[in-house]
């Protein structure tokens, strides 16, 4: 069964660094999202990804982030100068639009730990 | 702006028995979701409900919506231990909120 993968599953960075949290989301997928979840809170939008361009994104999506799709398969979070409060679960999901189910696939999640 | 609201946060149940999850939105939504989510882990989709009047079951578990009302349920029948997770709802509204969560613990 396709599956939503994410790399890395753990990233520790110091406060300024910055990082780039990778997916692969499933292949005949149109639809990209990338949420956040601290510790044990909510899960938090951050951006929606459709034919190469930004359709929706929260609040949280500041200049100090990103999101690219540097090829046809990946697609990239990048955070540019982190800062303490980033410190999360970032998850990567995707959607196709041409099943009616409408369903969204998470992937594993990176752990981001900011020091 | 759009609030997902999910009540209760906490249940706690004895096996067997039954209960229902709440959550209720602000505004009108193209589509409503239900996760489930296990500790350290990624969220697993349970149900999408699209319509008014929807109702999906999977196993013990049974979502409905009204859009009138905005609210969504989401009934657990005859609990056991395995249903133990935070359940999410999120609604869809050019982006996606989700509600807060409702951690269960189902106890023997």
């Amino acid at each position: 069964e396709p599956e939503v993968t994410q790399t890395p599953s753990h990233q520790v960075t110091q406060m300024g660094q910055e990082v780039i949290l990778r997916c692969v989301p499933i292949s005949n997928h149109l639809y990209f999202y990338w949420y956040r979840q601290i510790l044990g809170q909510k899960v938090e939008f951050l951006v929606s990804f459709y034919n190469n361009e930004i359709s929706e994104k929260s609040e949280i999506f500041d200049d100090q982030f990103s999101v690219e799709r540097p090829d046809g398969s990946n697609f990239t979070l990048k955070i540019r100068s982190t800062k303490l409060e980033d410190s999360a679960m970032y998850f990567c999901a995707s959607l196709s639009y041409r099943d009616t189910l409408y369903e969204q696939y998470f992937g594993p999640g990176t752990r981001l730990t900011v020091t | 702006e759009l609030k997902v609201e999910q009540n209760p946060l906490f249940l706690s149940m004895q096996e067997g028995k039954n209960y229902t999850i709440y959550c209720n939105y602000s505004t009108t939504s193209d589509r409503l979701y239900w996760y489930r989510q296990d500790p350290g882990k990624s969220l697993e989709s349970l149900f999408v409900l699209l319509s008014n009047g929807a109702v999906k079951q999977e196993g013990r578990l049974m979502a409905s919506l009204d859009t009138k009302a905005r609210l969504s349920t989401l009934h657990i029948t005859a609990a056991v231990h395995d249903l133990s997770a935070t359940y999410f709802c999120a609604v869809d509204h050019n982006d996606m909120r989700f509600g807060a969560g409702t951690r269960l613990t189902v106890k023997p």
